[in-house]
């Protein structure tokens, strides 16, 4: 089965500076990888994902991900966070009917 | 759009009581999803459906039931609810064609 793993449970920056939230994965065959967002008492929100195409993914709020296929990584990156950014981020990943998801990573910015 | 969404929004069960957990969607999905998220521990698949009259089961089914009886609606029943039944629930849906899930806001479920 497909599964992805979150190796840190929480991350702390200063704000400005750049912040990376890892995700590594492991399927068969051609991943579907996502990252979604939940803050305090809210739902998951959709953030990017990579299908095919170009390593790079950019998506809502200045996030991007770089899909890496040798070391099976799927870091989600901001280059310069912000106080606002402070959430729980899940990655995930597509199986055949349904969404494996990580168990999440706490991200702090600090003024 | 109103998306996907939840009833209720908390709710606070005896053991051994029962419920129900609304879920709709206004998106015409064909795929729809119930998840429970304890700390910790991510998003755990409960049931899913592939479109009306079609459901199956996820990785922690035991003592929960689904139905889907139109595309809109996916409620989620609890017969005797337990306390390892505590947890925020999420349903979400996506398009047949799409990847990406769409969130409703959760029902926080506290079972005494």
């Amino acid at each position: 089965a497909q599964s992805v793993a979150q190796p840190e449970d929480q991350v702390n920056v200063a704000e400005g500076n750049p912040l990376t939230v890892k995700c590594t994965y492991s399927v068969s065959g051609n991943p579907y990888l996502f990252w979604y967002v939940q803050y305090p008492n809210r739902g998951l929100q959709f953030l990017l994902k990579y299908i095919t195409g170009d390593n790079l993914v950019k998506g809502s709020y200045g996030f991007e991900a770089e899909f890496n296929k040798s070391q099976t990584s799927f870091h989600l990156k901001k280059p310069s966070a912000l106080v606002s950014d402070s959430a729980l981020y899940f990655c995930a990943v597509r199986d055949v009917n349904d969404m494996r998801f990580g168990a999440g990573t706490r991200l702090t910015v600090k003024p | 759009n109103a998306g996907v969404t939840q009833t209720p929004k908390f709710r606070i069960l005896k053991i051994g009581q029962s419920m129900t957990l609304q879920c709709t969607q206004d998106m015409n999905h064909n795929y729809m999803y119930w998840y429970r998220q304890d700390p910790g521990m991510g998003l755990k698949l409960i049931y899913y459906s592939v479109g009306a009259g079609i459901t199956d089961k996820g990785e922690v089914p035991n003592g929960y039931n689904v139905s889907r009886s139109t595309t809109e609606d996916f409620p989620l029943r609890l017969e005797l609810a337990a306390p390892s039944q505590t947890s925020v629930y999420f349903c979400a849906s996506r398009p047949l064609e799409g990847n990406e899930q769409f969130f409703g806001p959760g029902t926080r479920l506290t079972v005494l």
